[in-house]
């Protein structure tokens, strides 16, 4: 079965400072793996998405995910935090047997301080 | 163009009573999903509807849920005989087609309380 684990329930790092959030994966075959942002009181958002084209994903708000085989990881960085990317991150994997529906790890949410 | 959408934003029901939770998917997708998301469970499969159709319906916690899909667009999502433990926002996502790739886009999601 397909799973996803995050690292860290809370993350606080400083303005201006690197972000990273951490997600591994367990697949028997090769994954489709995403990253959805939810702000307060809002639907999941994505922000980026692993389909196998490229290892090195880019996505919107400057974020981007590196996929790693070996490590069995999609870990999501940006290189400079922005007060406005205070938010729950979440990494899913998607099940790509019948519904194809999305199995989310926990969820990370961000702090940024001033 | 339109994004997901859900209604009611949110909802405040007495337990035992039955709800009725609607989501309007993007135009042209088939493929819909509902989800809930709560504090001790995280974000959790229900249902998923392909066409009108819903050949996954693994993720419905008991019987006093369903859901159907009419016109290859809106769904709804009914829990009759509501318990306390229901309470969660519920969202429901659409994708063009039920593919691994494609995008699953999330509308707002419903606020469902129950006292």
């Amino acid at each position: 079965a397909q799973s996803v684990t995050q690292l860290g329930s809370h993350v606080s790092v400083s303005e201006g400072a690197l972000v990273l959030l951490r997600c591994n994966y367990s697949s028997s075959v090769p994954p489709y793996l995403f990253w959805y942002v939810q702000y307060p009181n809002q639907g999941l958002q994505l922000l980026l998405k692993y389909t196998s084209a490229a290892t090195l994903v880019k996505g919107i708000n400057g974020f981007e995910a590196e996929f790693k085989k070996s490590e069995t990881s999609f870990h999501l960085t940006k290189p400079s935090a922005h007060m406005s990317d205070a938010a729950e991150y979440f990494c899913a994997v998607r099940v790509i047997q019948g519904a194809q529906k999305l199995v989310f790890g926990q969820g990370t949410r961000l702090t940024i301080n001033p | 163009g339109a994004g997901v959408s859900q209604s009611p934003s949110n909802k405040v029901t007495e337990k035992g009573k039955d709800v009725e939770l609607r989501c309007d998917p993007i135009s042209g997708h088939t493929a819909l999903y509902w989800y809930r998301q709560s504090l001790g469970q995280g974000l959790e499969f229900l249902i998923y509807f392909q066409g009108n159709s819903a050949p996954d319906k693994s993720g419905l916690p008991s019987d006093r849920f369903s859901a159907e899909r009419t016109g290859g667009s809106v769904s709804t999502l009914t829990i009759q005989r509501t318990q306390q433990e229901d309470s969660a926002v519920y969202l429901c996502a659409s994708s063009l087609r039920p593919v691994g790739q494609e995008t699953q886009y999330f509308g707002p999601g419903t606020r469902l309380l129950v006292l």
